[in-house]
This record gives C-alpha cells, sequence and structure tokens, in this order.
C-alpha cells in the first residue's frame, strides 16, 4: 500500500523569494517520488523524480526536492519565485511491481508580484 | 522526445451517447498506459491501468463497463465512456510508460475535457 500526503493546498509567495512544497508519503516498497506541474488547462509536466540514487534532485527551472526516508518526505524547493511558477504542484509516488501510482492532492502555488 | 497526445482535446456529447478518447505515444512504445480522471479543483484519480494486449486493470469504484478501455498496440490506448451521462464531465488524462523499468517515469497526454449535455 501507499499513499502521499501534500500537507499545504494553497501556498502563497512574493516574487523573487523562496518556495517550499510540502510532500510527505508511505509506502511498503522502495518508492519512486515525483513532481509533476500542471498549469491551467493543461497537462502535466515533469519537474523531477527520485529514484534511489542521489537523495537529493535537481529538476527543471531550477526546483530541488530532497528525499529523507527517516522522515517519509520529498519536500519541492525553490530559491527564488518567478511569476511563470504559479501552477499546481503534484507529489507522487510510485512503486510495486507494476509501479502503480499515487497521486498526492495537489498544492496550487502562487506568486504574488 | 517522449510526447503523448490525445484526440480529441474537447468534446461535448449527449447524455446517453458514447464517447472515444484516443491516447498515443509519438516517439516512443508504452508497455503500459493510463487513464485518470480530474474534477475541477481536484488531485488525478487513477481509473484503470492497461498493459498492451492484456485487459484492463480498473480502480476501486470505476465501472469496467461503463469506462471500456483498449490497448491494441503499443503506441495507442483508447478510453471509451459509454451511456454518459452529465456526472461524466470531467478532465480525462492518460499517461504512457516506456517500460517496466523502475522509476520509470510516466508521460502525460494534455487530457480531454468531456462536457455531457
Amino acid at each position: 500500500a501507499q499513499s502521499v500526503t501534500q500537507l499545504d493546498s494553497h501556498v502563497s509567495v512574493s516574487e523573487g523569494t523562496p518556495v517550499l512544497l510540502r510532500c510527505n508519503y508511505s509506502s511498503s516498497y522502495s518508492p519512486s517520488l515525483f513532481w509533476y506541474v500542471q498549469h491551467p488547462n493543461k497537462g502535466l509536466q515533469l519537474l523531477l523524480k527520485y529514484t534511489s540514487a542521489a537523495t537529493l534532485v535537481k529538476g527543471i527551472n531550477g526546483f530541488e526536492a530532497e528525499f529523507k526516508k527517516s522522515e517519509t518526505s520529498f519536500h519541492l524547493t525553490k530559491p527564488s519565485a518567478h511569476m511563470s511558477d504559479a501552477a499546481e504542484y503534484f507529489c507522487v509516488v510510485s512503486g510495486g511491481g507494476y509501479q502503480k501510482v499515487t497521486f498526492g492532492t495537489g498544492t496550487k502555488l502562487q506568486v504574488i508580484p | 522526445g517522449a510526447v503523448v497526445s490525445q484526440h480529441p482535446s474537447w468534446v461535448i456529447c449527449k447524455s446517453g451517447t458514447s464517447v472515444k478518447i484516443e491516447c498515443r505515444s509519438l516517439d516512443f512504445q508504452a508497455t503500459t498506459m493510463f487513464w485518470y480522471r480530474q474534477f475541477p479543483k481536484q488531485s488525478l484519480m487513477l481509473m484503470a491501468t492497461s498493459n498492451e494486449g492484456s485487459k484492463a486493470t480498473y480502480e476501486q469504484g470505476v465501472e469496467k463497463d461503463k469506462f471500456l478501455i483498449n490497448h491494441a498496440s503499443l503506441t495507442l490506448s483508447t478510453l471509451t465512456v459509454t451511456s454518459a451521462h452529465p456526472e461524466d464531465s470531467s478532465f480525462y488524462i492518460c499517461s504512457a510508460r516506456p517500460g517496466l523499468a523502475i522509476g520509470r517515469e510516466q508521460y502525460f497526454g494534455p487530457g480531454t475535457r468531456l462536457t455531457v449535455t
């Protein structure tokens, strides 16, 4: 069994300030973890993924996430928010023989000019 | 690379009719394809997983006779919403995965917005 919890449904930051989107997971397997971004009325784009290699993962557009097994967390960060970062972000866990995927409920990021 | 397309991007149909949505992997072979449903301002809900050449595996609560999934080739999967009703109106998203290797991410299509009147 597996699950993922995104702790904040909405996050609001000022442009140029750091971004932190929180994600906790549970899994009976050694999970793979992903962050996806969805802009309004668009499909999903992969930001980054963790697959049991380096625990600090760097993704596109300056985002990174750190896998912390002891805390069962995979928080997404960015040093400086840009207006174009405003979107919905989904944390995803994948595991098991068929790599079943479970989505978090999403965090809507608002960037204030 | 790794592009997934969906057709149509939006469709309006009358209650009681059936609608077919296509999902294609354009530049890779997709061993597994997934179908998701997304309600407004909500997360994606996995409906079913399909492996090429075999029957789809439906998630609990998803009616397999209502949501028919066919994965006839390594590049095409179809979702048919049969006898559609207004409550079936939603954003349907497919994804495709190149293989069973651990950590292989899914590539998502742009989605199909279905409105049933």
